[in-house]
């Protein structure tokens, strides 16, 4: 099993719809998750920290369940705007390393007018 | 000062050359890293700083020859690589290495002719 696994889409969309992204890990032991957004040929920015309470930010809201090994980003209203690769990281001690964010392969968010 | 700064930003280099990658950052985070991306593939770790002391080295080969100055500046030395090198290098940095976070500068497009 992969360390970090998601669905690499691409999910096409059109404007307002809601839409989720999940991303399974595979080492019981992280601790700390992530939902970064990369733009083509640009370097990825940090969208949402993922807590075990769930959070949320305007349209985005990120999830974790522990008990089943994954986290989930849910977008609502979807924009334009949100087309991009969104990338799940986590942090955890993976090869004996700590401090050793891993991420998975992208899923591509394609939202159409 | 909230940005992660690397130069060049795009650089070609011959398989004989020696060039040297730069990162900088003025946040007052203690961890610094190296990533490297290839197209359509996720940020894979190279080297990981913590507290200017080298702390991961991700079997990377000795080709690549990371260097931290000081807390604020991390560098890739970069000599005799291969075509299969050519990628997109990623510094980021982040206050700590475990539940926090990366930001991440632009990237140094590198092509190895």
């Amino acid at each position: 099993r992969k360390e970090v696994e998601q669905d690499p889409g691409p999910f096409n969309v059109p404007e307002g719809a809601t839409v989720a992204f999940n991303c399974t890990y595979s080492n019981s032991a992280s601790q700390s998750f992530f939902w970064y957004r990369q733009d083509c040929r640009k370097e990825p920015k940090l969208l949402m920290s993922v807590y075990s309470s769930g959070n949320e930010d305007g349209r985005f809201t990120a999830q974790l369940n522990r008990a089943s090994q994954y986290i989930s980003l849910l977008i609502r209203d979807s924009k334009l705007s949100d087309s991009a690769t969104y990338l799940c990281a986590v942090n955890g001690n993976y090869g004996g390393s700590q401090g050793n964010l891993i991420f998975g392969k992208g899923t591509k968010l394609s939202v159409k007018p | 000062d909230t940005e992660v700064t690397q130069t060049p930003k795009h650089l070609v280099m011959g398989m004989t050359n020696k060039k040297s990658l730069k990162c900088e950052q003025h946040m007052g985070h203690r961890a610094m890293y190296w990533y490297k991306q290839k197209a359509k593939k996720p940020p894979e770790l190279m080297f990981v700083y913590s507290y200017e002391k080298l702390s991961i080295n991700e079997s990377v080969p000795s080709r690549f020859s990371p260097e931290c100055p000081n807390s604020s500046l991390l560098n890739l030395h970069l000599h005799a690589l291969q075509p299969e090198d050519s990628a997109l290098y990623l510094c980021a940095s982040s206050q700590g290495t475990e539940f926090y976070g990366y930001t991440f500068g632009s990237g140094t497009r590198l092509t190895v002719v």
